[in-house]
């Protein structure tokens, strides 16, 4: 089955500018991830919805980051006024649910973002 | 506060070599413990995951995890390596509370760049 997709997958912009990264889960999927991997790093954790409700957005840098996913599947993560240090691979993942904590969350490719 | 530490953002084997990668977590409760590997360019996928079932874990690709609370330790072993294992390697947390419930969000490790030459 199709797993989980991420548009665009890379995306270069200037410095300022807004950016919209868009997930597209698993289908099923209740739980939706999104992390911000920069170059050598782990993943870092940025928000969590369960549904259509961000359940937990303790890693979000700043107020320029926004994520919204209004209809419980497809989730859009916001940046305005961009930074050179947004730049990264950012990383969505979808998994059945968050409250078994069994669940393994599942990855798409990324969406490659460079700010010049 | 839950860390994960990984031991050696290199590790370079002969193909046909053991491959063992370590990790070692923080947490006062046990966590649920993941590896992830990811191949350039791609995201991660999951290799294995421990959820307080069996303290050893078998995963894809011959890959296996044992846990070890005592040592607050889930290091990745493979008996034998092969060309294809080459990649970086990512173990990662999810904190539970006392009731066993997770608090969703992964928590990754640094890294581990696996190479393996013949």
């Amino acid at each position: 089955g199709a797993g989980v997709s991420q548009t665009p997958s890379n995306k270069v912009t200037e410095k300022g500018k807004y950016v919209e990264l868009r997930c597209d889960p698993i289908s099923g999927h209740t739980a939706l991830y999104w992390y911000r991997q920069s170059l050598g790093q782990g993943p870092e954790f940025l928000i969590y919805f369960q549904g259509t409700g961000a359940a937990d957005d303790s890693g979000l840098p700043n107020d320029r980051f926004f994520a919204v996913r209004p209809e419980g599947s497809v989730s859009t993560l916001k940046i305005q006024r961009t930074e050179r240090g947004d730049s990264a691979v950012y990383l969505c993942a979808s998994s059945k649910s968050s409250g078994t904590g069994a669940q393994p969350q599942h990855f798409g490719d990324g969406t490659r973002l460079s700010i010049l | 506060a839950q860390s994960v530490t990984q031991l050696g953002s290199h590790v370079s084997v002969s193909e046909g070599a053991l491959v063992l990668l370590r990790c070692n977590y923080s947490s006062s409760v046990p966590p649920y413990l993941f590896w992830y590997v990811q191949y350039p360019n791609q995201g991660l996928q999951l290799l294995l995951k421990y959820t307080s079932a069996a303290t050893l874990v078998k995963g894809i690709n011959g890959f296996e995890a044992e846990f070890k609370k005592s040592e607050t330790s889930f290091h990745l072993t493979k008996p034998s390596a092969h060309m294809s294992d080459a990649a970086e390697y990512f173990c990662a947390v999810s904190l539970t509370n006392a009731g066993g419930t997770s608090y969703g969000k992964l928590t990754f490790g640094q890294g581990t760049i696996l190479t393996v030459h013949p």
